[in-house]
């Protein structure tokens, strides 16, 4: 299986700073044939079911808003928020979609500094 | 708008049986690939399993395998968990999620808790 793994574990950013969060997965997920990278991005604050933020390692789901972006390609994956707002407070997973099974990172615990 | 609502979840003791049902709606449910993720409290995401349009293929997590079934009905717009022999391991809140593309879930439900204990 396809381990992802992240870092941090968790984040404190003051408002307005950029939050940076890494995923680095076991094997590649780019799909040589497309060259898209099988990696996901979502966001889950307490009590909700996770969201999609960013599929394809960099494009954005519809009304997502553009502070968010995803970046890196092969094993090495980033999630930016450029200017943190407080209702980014959560938690973010990356997810690979390349293999089954399908597995996500441990999550990342996003706070206000 | 897209809606999955999940239902059937409950307390069970280890070794029993329960099925999961989400209801889809707002969307052509027979044309998705859909799943089941799990979350097991204040843990992370697990997949579980993904059933195709037409149900010629499913796949599931190792750790499910032989006591769990996925399920569909596309008249009912209606997806299904069988789980079985079920495990203090399995407790966890059970989301379906629609399956776009190749992997991602773009569409959830709220979830419904299934917990296992005597």
């Amino acid at each position: 299986d396809i381990v992802m793994t992240q870092s941090p574990d968790s984040l404190a950013v003051s408002l307005g700073e950029r939050a940076t969060i890494n995923c680095k997965s076991s094997q590649s997920v780019l799909y040589s044939s497309n060259n898209k990278n099988y990696l996901a991005w979502y966001q889950q604050k307490p009590g909700q079911p996770p969201k999609l933020l960013i599929y394809w390692a960099s494009t954005r789901e519809s009304g997502v808003p553009d502070r968010f972006s995803g970046s890196g390609s092969g094993t090495d994956f980033t999630l930016t928020i450029s200017s943190l707002q407080a209702e980014d407070v959560a938690l973010y997973y990356c997810q690979q979609c390349y293999y089954i099974p399908y597995t996500f990172g441990q999550g990342t615990k996003l706070e206000i500094k | 708008e897209v809606q999955l609502v999940e239902s059937g979840g409950g307390l069970v003791q280890p070794g029993g049986s329960l099925r999961l049902s989400c209801a889809a709606s707002g969307f052509s449910f027979s044309s998705y690939w859909m799943t089941w993720v799990r979350q097991a409290p204040g843990k992370g995401l697990e997949w579980v399993a993904n059933i195709k349009q037409d149900e010629s293929d499913e796949n599931y997590v190792d750790s499910v395998k032989g006591r769990f079934t996925i399920s569909r009905d596309n008249a009912k717009n209606s997806l299904y968990l069988q789980m079985s022999s079920l495990r203090a391991e399995d407790t966890a809140v059970y989301y379906c999620a629609r399956l776009q593309g190749w992997g991602r879930f773009d569409s959830w439900g709220q979830g419904t808790l299934v917990t296992v204990s005597s």
